[in-house]
């Protein structure tokens, strides 16, 4: 059973550019969390999806970050105009159902740096 | 608000000694909570939880941790490390239904 998978690894924009970071959560996970850790702090929450669902983006910026989760495919986390305050490591974690949410299980991660 | 504080930003130890990472956090019900490990370059690996009942909780890889409710705490330790314990731990409270809540992570490098 392949774990939490995002690509790419590693993504190099230049500020002005947008970032497409994709996670595919674990086999028979309905349910996606991005989280953002910037250089030298902890994970802080982005975002929560289920199928086709935004249930919870309160951790999200207001302007140039958006996220999805469409019924076929992986979960997209799109960032417009990044600028160099957006490099940072950007982790994915998925969970079967509410029930266990808080069973979470993380991919390695995108870590996108912005010149 | 719901916080993860971990006080201690780097810890070195020696390879074979005990070990305890500090863990406070701020919630007003009964907390879930977790701590995780993370390799240089790798993503986040679930080393316990703790959801509730006997508040002292065993890991993966050796760890345990106890809650403690008088102190706000939740503690990992493990009474003798192995170089390859040298990572980044975090401790992480689940404080909704729908997200965790992470400590800024403790450091731990170990000298043979």
């Amino acid at each position: 059973n392949a774990g939490v998978m995002q690509n790419p690894r590693h993504l190099v924009r230049r500020r002005g550019q947008e970032a497409r970071l994709r996670c595919s959560p674990m086999k028979g996970h309905s349910h996606v969390y991005w989280y953002r850790q910037l250089p030298e702090e902890g994970l802080k929450f982005m975002v929560y999806l289920q199928k086709e669902n935004i249930i919870d983006e309160s951790g999200m910026p207001k302007e140039r970050f958006s996220a999805e989760f469409p019924k076929e495919g992986p979960s997209i986390l799109r960032i417009q105009q990044v600028v160099r305050g957006d490099s940072a490591a950007y982790f994915c974690a998925s969970s079967p159902s509410l029930q266990y949410s808080y069973e979470q299980y993380f991919g390695p991660g995108t870590r996108l740096t912005v010149t | 608000a719901q916080s993860v504080t971990q006080p201690d930003i780097h810890i070195t130890v020696s390879e074979g000694a005990s070990l305890e990472l500090r863990c406070n956090y701020s919630y007003g019900a009964t907390p879930y909570l977790f701590w995780y490990v993370q390799s240089p370059g790798q993503g986040l690996q679930l080393l316990l939880k703790y959801f509730s009942g006997d508040t002292l909780v065993q890991g993966i890889k050796g760890f345990e941790a106890e809650f403690k409710r008088s102190q706000s705490s939740f503690n990992l330790r493990k009474p003798s490390v192995h170089w390859s314990d040298a990572a980044e731990y975090f401790c992480a409270v689940g404080a909704n239904t729908d997200k965790l809540i992470f400590g800024t992570g403790t450091r731990l490098q170990v000298f043979p």
